[in-house]
């Protein structure tokens, strides 16, 4: 069975820009979620969608957001972006809960 | 404000000794634990879980103890090897698929 996949791979932006990361999850998995890592933050809760439904919600500020299509691919696009936005942004699918996340490799997010 | 926590940003072991690696949580309501492995330019690997229902939980040399009392998950690698040098994280969720991770720890294992 393939991984999760997570495209691009990696991405530089200048301040102000926006950006859409696309991330396909395993077959059969219909939840999504977003996580942003920094160095010395560890793993960022952004959201999760489950069924095209965004179910869960970090403490991102509101130019973070993201959707999820009927084949649960999902996106998640951030507006006006910020240097401090510089960051791996990771996409993790599983089953219904309670149950183990599967990551992708991650987007490298870069902001100039 | 942190709900998991790692508290030791690095470790250091020889190989063929125990590594362990703790994390603490502040939520009692939290039901479901995971452990994670990174290396980097990679997305996490997962490791072996444990429910609240248990307090260990074993899978070939790895083995996550819960201690529900104290709040503290530990991981532990038997014997090490150096290919288990790599970042890992803890992850706890309450009945749904919003995780919380820790900070991570640095794990090192010299042959």
């Amino acid at each position: 069975k393939a991984g999760v996949t997570q495209t691009p791979r990696y991405l530089i932006k200048t301040r102000g820009q926006q950006v859409t990361l696309s991330c396909s999850p395993i077959s059969g998995h219909r939840s999504v979620s977003w996580y942003q890592q920094t160095p010395g933050q560890g793993l960022q809760f952004l959201f999760e969608y489950f069924s095209e439904t965004q179910r869960n919600k970090g403490n991102f500020p509101g130019r973070f957001s993201g959707r999820q299509f009927s084949n649960s691919r999902s996106e998640m696009n951030v507006s006006t972006l910020e240097l401090g936005d510089s960051a791996l942004y990771l996409c993790a699918s599983s089953l219904p809960p309670p149950d183990t996340q599967y990551f992708g490799p991650g987007t490298r997010l870069t902001v100039l | 404000d942190q709900q998991v926590k790692q508290n030791s940003p690095s470790l250091s072991v020889q190989e063929g000794r125990i590594s362990i690696l703790n994390c603490d949580y502040t939520n009692s309501m939290f039901d479901y634990f995971l452990w994670y492995k990174k290396y980097p330019a990679e997305g996490p690997t997962f490791l072996i879980s444990i429910s609240s229902i248990k307090d260990k939980n074993e899978d070939g040399r790895f083995t996550v103890f819960l201690n529900k009392s104290a709040k503290h998950l530990s991981l532990h690698i038997v014997p090490s090897q150096p290919g288990d040098s790599a970042v890992y994280f803890c992850a706890a969720s309450e009945a749904s698929n919003q995780f919380y991770f820790g900070t991570g720890t640095s794990l090192t294992v010299i042959p």
